[in-house]
């Protein structure tokens, strides 16, 4: 069975452009979540997706996005570039109904490294 | 404060030796977990519990929910170990994981 899949694994972008990431679940997983992971900040809650629908947002700007398809894939952007949205971006899947948080065990991906410049 | 806080930051140890992390958190929850991170930036699900005690091989992770404090511990650690363990609280209510810092941790051959 696969496991989650991150597309890009690396990715250089300039300040002021946007950038997409993607997120592949496990097959049959419907809950999403994307977390930011800094040196200074550590691991921080983006957002959850479950069934195609935004079920939580952590404390973010609105340049921060994502989305979630029918397939369960989901997506992040974030437009206008920052230097400090440098960062390893992780998504974790779940077989459960809800969120990751409620007792259900998180399968993360590889993560996608992004570097501002 | 931090809502999740994890000790030591860093632990180094010879290989064999008997290895506890802690975590401490201040808000109720539903479930505790337990993550690996190597270098390379991918995380793999060590544990998740609400109550008790879990084993899985050399680990072994437990919780107090009246003391909000969990603990993970290696048995004959290995230098393979070596990675980075962070506990994730999954809070009631707000429906999402909070991390801890992490431990890094280097078990010395």
């Amino acid at each position: 069975k696969a496991g989650v899949t991150q597309t890009p694994r690396y990715l250089i972008k300039t300040r002021g452009q946007q950038v997409t990431l993607s997120c592949s679940p496990i097959s049959g997983h419907r809950s999403v979540s994307w977390y930011q992971q800094t040196p200074g900040q550590g691991l921080q809650f983006l957002f959850e997706y479950f069934s195609e629908t935004q079920r939580n947002k952590g404390n973010f700007p609105g340049r921060f996005s994502g989305r979630q398809f029918s397939n369960s894939r989901s997506e992040m952007n974030v437009s206008t570039l920052e230097l400090g949205d440098s960062a390893l971006y992780l998504c974790a899947s779940s077989l459960g109904r809800g969120p990751v948080s409620m007792n259900t065990e998180a399968f993360f991906g590889q993560g996608t490294r992004l570097t501002v410049v | 404060k931090n809502e999740v806080e994890q000790s030591p930051q860093n632990l180094t140890a010879q290989e064999g030796e008997f290895i506890t992390i802690n975590c401490s958190y201040s808000v109720g929850i539903s479930a505790l977990h337990w993550l690996q991170q190597h270098p390379g930036g991918g995380i793999v699900s060590l544990f998740m519990l609400s109550s008790g005690k879990k084993k899985h091989g050399r680990l072994i992770a437990t919780i107090n929910i009246q003391e909000k404090h969990s603990s993970l511990h290696i048995t004959a650690s290995h230098p393979r170990d070596s990675a980075v363990y962070i506990c994730a609280a999954g809070l009631q209510g707000a429906q999402k994981l909070v991390f801890g810092q992490g431990t890094r941790l280097t078990i010395n051959p």
